[in-house]
């Protein structure tokens, strides 16, 4: 069974520009979350998304934001980068909206803005 | 204000010897803890978890330990193998308040030295 993929691995931006990253769950999971982390901070809850419904948000500006397809695939974007967005982006998967327990994570984008 | 507190951000141990990482949390509402291992290029991956009605919680070398009054719980390993070199993060939810995220702390780098 594939794990969760996340593209693209890497990624250079400059201020002011924007990004998508995109995570596929692993087949049958319907639950994506959303974490960044920095060294500073650890892992910080960005957003849930299940069915296509978000479920939860968390404490970051409106500049990031997401967004669920049918087939559970995510995407969350960033938009008017700052020096500060610079970060690990982890996504999550899991059968059920909820079930912490049983997240998988896949292995990040490592955001640059340069 | 971090919910979830991890004061040591490394620890080394020699091998064949016990590893004690510790986490703090504040927020009385959480009631389900959750450690995770996250090894360089890879996402974090499940590791033990305790519920508030638990004391302790044993897998095979792993020990998760829970004091409610301290608010404070601590991962036991032992004994510590070259390969438990990581970076374990804490993690809490509040279950009984509905589908809350995961609250992480900002993890604790373990080395342990054949």
């Amino acid at each position: 069974k594939a794990g969760v993929t996340q593209t693209p691995r890497y990624l250079i931006k400059t201020r002011g520009q924007q990004v998508t990253l995109s995570c596929s769950p692993i087949s049958g999971h319907r639950s994506v979350s959303w974490y960044q982390q920095t060294p500073g901070q650890g892992l910080q809850f960005l957003f849930e998304y299940f069915s296509e419904t978000q479920r939860n948000k968390g404490n970051f500006p409106g500049r990031f934001s997401g967004r669920q397809f049918s087939n559970s695939r995510s995407e969350m974007n960033v938009s008017t980068l700052e020096l500060g967005d610079s970060a690990l982006y982890l996504c999550a998967s899991s059968l059920r909206t909820g079930d912490n327990e049983k997240l998988f994570f896949g292995s990040g984008t490592q955001l640059s803005v340069l | 204000d971090q919910q979830v507190k991890q004061n040591s951000p490394s620890l080394s141990v020699q091998e064949g010897r016990i590893s004690i990482l510790n986490c703090d949390y504040t927020n009385s509402m959480f009631d389900y803890f959750l450690w995770y291992k996250k090894y360089p290029a890879e996402g974090p991956t499940f590791l033990i978890s305790i519920s508030s009605i638990k004391d302790k919680n044993e897998d095979g070398r792993f020990t998760v330990f829970l004091n409610k009054s301290a608010k404070h719980l601590s991962l036991h390993i032992v004994p510590s193998q070259p390969g438990d070199s990581a970076v374990y993060f804490c993690a809490a939810s509040a279950r009984n308040s509905g589908n809350t995220p995961l609250v992480f702390g900002k993890g604790t780098r373990l080395s342990v030295i054949a």
